[in-house]
């Protein structure tokens, strides 16, 4: 099985603030990577696809990028509704795997 | 829009059955995926298994094999998650979420989740 490994597990940042969550695969994943966040109490909400492909409504300052086995997620300038979890979930073979999350919180 | 419904919370007995349903409103999924997914209790998210309805056959996580039976009705639009032989660690929220598929080289299939139910929290408790 494909083991995801975000870091941080935690992050405190300021609105305003870029920040940068990476993702590792323990095996090469191509570009089989999807992004989500969560507010507590909520289901999951996918944020990007294909490793970096935005998904439809979502606002431009998420990006995505990496191939193989090394993905980072950007947050370019923080808004208040971003403070959330992050997960990333590779989708390259069963059984799929999220990473463990990047709580984001208020500096 | 597309939305995933989701039956409601369960209490069980450890050692007993929950069957958890996921109904598409508003469209369809006979060309999408469903995915099952969890939650434990102040943890994070957990692939159980999915099912691609126009194969018919379910792919599940080594840790739920023999445990779950993942299962979908596409007259009804209907995904249904069934795990047993329930014990306190189930304890947790249940997604149904919707895969979109990316089909490579004509017979290799992958799919992302795009639109997720709101959850069913089951609670297995003596």
């Amino acid at each position: 099985a494909i083991r995801m490994t975000q870091s941080p597990s935690s992050l405190s940042a300021s609105t305003g603030d870029r920040v940068t969550i990476t993702c590792r695969a323990s095996q090469g994943i191509s570009s089989y990577l999807a992004w989500y966040q969560q507010k507590p109490g909520k289901a999951p909400k996918l944020l990007i696809y294909a490793a970096s492909t935005l998904q439809s409504g979502v606002p431009s300052r998420f990006s995505g990028s990496g191939s193989g086995t090394d993905f980072t997620l950007t947050i370019s300038c923080l808004q208040s509704e971003d403070f959330a979890t992050y997960y990333c979930q590779q989708y390259y073979s069963y059984p799929y795997s999220f990473g463990q999350g990047t709580k984001l919180e208020i500096k | 829009q597309v939305q995933l419904v989701q039956s409601g919370a369960e209490v069980k007995k450890p050692g007993s059955s929950v069957k958890v349903s996921c109904k598409a409103s508003g469209g369809t999924f006979s060309s999408y995926a469903i995915s099952w997914v969890r939650q434990a209790p102040g943890q994070g998210l957990e692939w159980m298994g999915g099912i691609i309805p126009i194969f018919g056959t379910a792919n599940y996580a080594q840790k739920f094999q023999g445990r779950v039976t993942i299962t979908a009705d596409e007259s009804t639009s209907t995904a249904y998650m069934e795990l047993s032989s329930l014990r306190s660690e189930d304890t947790a929220v249940y997604y149904c979420a919707r895969g979109v598929i990316v089909v490579v080289g004509g017979n290799l299939y992958y799919y992302y989740m795009d639109v997720w139910g709101k959850g069913t929290t089951v609670t297995v408790s003596s």
